[in-house]
């Protein structure tokens, strides 16, 4: 089965700029979502179909995919932002949605 | 407002069952698809079923053959029944919604605790 793995965590000072990356086989060829997920709390979306971002989520979020890494990109960080970070993608092999194992963004 | 709401979740012994639920309100529950995810405490998130506008539904292979999701549009409910349940299947089950199926999921509930030891 396709296997998405991303960094246990990511340490940023706030105001600077975290990526949070994604890696998996041919990865660009795949739509990637991602999602936010505070300690208690549900998920949310944050970036989806690689870059767009759903309404009331801010410009500072980002994303990118391309080759064998996806990367969610926070400017900007603020001491809200600090969250477990998802990334899932559709495995059309498996017919299974896959997500990653998680990173948790820490602000320091 | 988009609410879904999970319920059922409880403690049940290794190879019983259980039935979650997930009232929807606050958009037209018949034109999304419709998911369950779970996580275990400290742990990642895991795709658990998905059932599609037309009542097509889809498993991974850690489930199939125990689980099965329906959903009731007129009830705006979602369901899923797990049997032959295993310690491994302990975890937070959520339900969460896409316009389409290869959309991202856009709304999740708060989720339901299910606890499965003897």
């Amino acid at each position: 089965s396709y296997v998405l793995t991303q960094p246990p965590s990511v340490s940023v000072a706030p105001g600077k700029t975290a990526r949070i990356t994604c890696g998996g086989n041919n990865i660009g060829s795949k739509s990637v979502h991602w999602y936010q997920q505070k300690p208690g709390q549900a998920p949310v979306l944050v970036i989806y179909y690689d870059s767009d971002r759903p309404s009331g989520i801010p410009e500072r979020f980002s994303g990118s995919n391309s080759g064998n890494t996806a990367t969610l990109t926070i400017s900007r960080v603020e001491a809200g932002d600090e969250a477990d970070y998802y990334c899932q993608v559709w495995d059309s092999s498996s017919d299974s949605w896959v997500f990653g194992g998680g990173t948790k963004l820490t602000v320091l | 407002e988009v609410q879904l709401v999970e319920s059922g979740g409880g403690l049940v012994q290794p190879g019983g069952s259980l039935r979650l639920s997930c009232a929807a309100s606050g958009f037209t529950f018949s034109s999304y698809d419709m998911h369950w995810v779970r996580q275990a405490t400290g742990k990642g998130l895991e795709w658990v079923s998905a059932i599609g506008t037309a009542g097509d539904t889809y498993y991974p292979g850690s489930v199939k053959g125990r689980f099965t999701i329906s959903r009731e549009n007129a009830k705006n409910s979602l369901y899923l029944q797990m049997n032959s349940l295993r310690a491994g299947d302990t975890a937070v089950y959520y339900c969460a919604r896409a316009r389409y199926y290869y959309d991202g999921f856009d709304y999740w509930g708060q989720g339901t605790l299910v606890t499965v030891s003897s």
